[in-house]
């Protein structure tokens, strides 16, 4: 069964402190890896997308990577304005739906 | 600018009362999903339309039904809502459906309290 798990759940950091966020996925022939992020009371925004191992993609202060088993979202020197919930998801090759992770919390401190 | 609403962005029903979350986009979108998602869950998809063509998922329960009458709009009905249905529903389009492809727009979503 189509998996994805996040870790860590809620993740606290000073502003400037830089970290990764992880992303585990089971998938039968990945087709592609999505990072949305989720603001409170909001609908998820698309951040990127990945297709194959070792590819990377960056965004401002976001970068994205991923491998045969993982994603990393790498946040440097990250502002208040960076605090949401970020969420991976996945789709199958040959399938039609996304499977999403429950996210991590993401809190920065001024 | 090309967009996803909802409407009511906030719902309160009382156990059992029918309710209907209502979805419209100006992106001319083939897909159309909805997904519900409870407090630090992930979003789960209930179903979607590739144009008219309905797809439900196998756990969706039958309380929940789907309309679209045209491209622009998608309903989500609740027959008869129970308490675990409280929860944030999220309506999303995307251009394709083919898997990897179908970077997904979301509305703001509508919070559904039941009463």
């Amino acid at each position: 069964e189509d998996q994805v798990t996040q870790s860590p759940e809620a993740l606290r950091l000073q502003e400037g402190e830089s970290s990764s966020l992880n992303c585990s996925y089971t998938v039968s022939g990945l087709r592609g890896l999505f990072w949305y992020r989720q603001d409170p009371g909001k609908g998820p925004e698309f951040l990127f997308t990945l297709y194959s191992a070792g590819e990377e993609k960056e965004k401002e202060r976001l970068k994205a990577t991923l491998t045969k088993k993982e994603s990393f979202l790498h946040i440097t020197a990250p502002k208040p304005e960076d605090s949401a919930t970020y969420l991976c998801a996945v789709c199958r090759d040959g399938g039609f739906k996304t499977i999403f992770g429950a996210g991590t919390r993401l809190f920065v401190k001024a | 600018d090309a967009m996803v609403i909802q409407n009511p962005r906030y719902q309160v029903t009382q156990f059992g009362k029918p309710v209907t979350l209502s979805c419209s986009q100006t992106l001319n979108h083939n897909v159309m999903y909805w997904y519900q998602q409870k407090s630090s869950q992930a979003p789960k998809l209930l179903f979607h339309y590739y144009d008219k063509d309905f797809n439900n998922e196998a756990d969706t329960p039958d309380n929940f039904q789907s309309r679209r009458p045209n491209t622009s709009f998608c309903f989500l009905d609740i027959r008869s809502p129970g308490l675990g249905d409280a929860a944030m529903y999220l309506c999303a389009t995307s251009r394709t459906r083919l898997a990897g492809e179908g970077v997904q727009f979301f509305g703001p979503g509508t919070r559904l309290t039941v009463l």
